[in-house]
């Protein structure tokens, strides 16, 4: 049972917008970076945000994240058929001394 | 390039053993902390452990604790996992990934994959 929270599904219409929440506490997205990462069927997960809102080269600014307290949050605008996938959000949890992983997140165009 | 490469995986018997392997290259192995990650079926991306640079720090999930072991050897730029007395929920694809400055995982093998069976 993941300690970082996140919705089991969201979906909207090609174009449109999704938003996937993270909530955790302040032993872990509280007080530590945040990441994000988008996997689909069959491949290895890819990041799509660090350090909470920063994104790697490579990825498009249809990606954003933020961060207020103990939560963090996903935004995908423009929504292509290509971004149906699992999405997790992930960071250390100092009291644990572990890395975790959100509960994951279905995303699906409709 | 940055490349990680998972082998090792395979049938393992309840109670049995395997080593997982990841070899890595395209960047100073010796620099970065690693992480073993892995998505059973039908559940979510779950981390295993991690190893520092020098293998002096090694942190475990608890599901795995004292009967998984992580290593690394930075002369032959791999990192392993040993997996002992294994059980049914240790079946996976296992991946290998490289630790960043903002603990994030931007480089990821292909993955291994595990199962648990009898």
């Amino acid at each position: 049972q993941s300690v970082l929270t996140q919705p089991p599904s969201v979906s909207a219409a090609p174009g449109q917008k999704v938003t996937i929440s993270c909530s955790g506490s302040s032993s872990n997205i509280g007080n530590n970076y945040v990441s994000w990462y988008q996997q689909l069927p069959g491949t290895a997960p890819k990041l799509l945000i660090y350090d909470y809102n920063k994104r790697p080269s490579g990825i498009p600014d249809r990606f954003s994240g933020s961060k207020s307290g103990t939560s963090a949050t996903l935004g995908i605008t423009g929504l292509q058929t290509g971004d149906e996938a699992d999405y997790y959000c992930g960071t250390w949890d100092s009291r644990l001394r572990i890395y975790v992983f959100g509960t994951g997140t279905k995303v699906t165009v409709l | 390039e940055v490349q990680l490469v998972e082998s090792g995986g395979g049938l393992g018997q309840p109670g049995g053993s395997l080593r997982l392997s990841c070899a890595a290259s395209g960047f100073t192995f010796s620099n970065y902390w690693m992480s073993w990650v892995r998505l059973a079926p039908g559940k979510g991306l779950e981390w295993v452990a991690n190893i520092k640079q020098d293998g002096t720090e090694k942190f475990y999930v608890d599901s795995v604790k004292g009967r998984f072991t992580i290593s690394r050897d930075s002369a032959k730029n791999s990192l392993y996992l040993q997996m002992n007395s294994l059980i049914v929920e240790d079946t996976a694809v296992y991946y290998c990934a490289r630790s960043g400055d903002y603990s994030d995982f931007k480089y990821w093998g292909q993955g291994t994959l595990v199962t648990v069976s009898s």
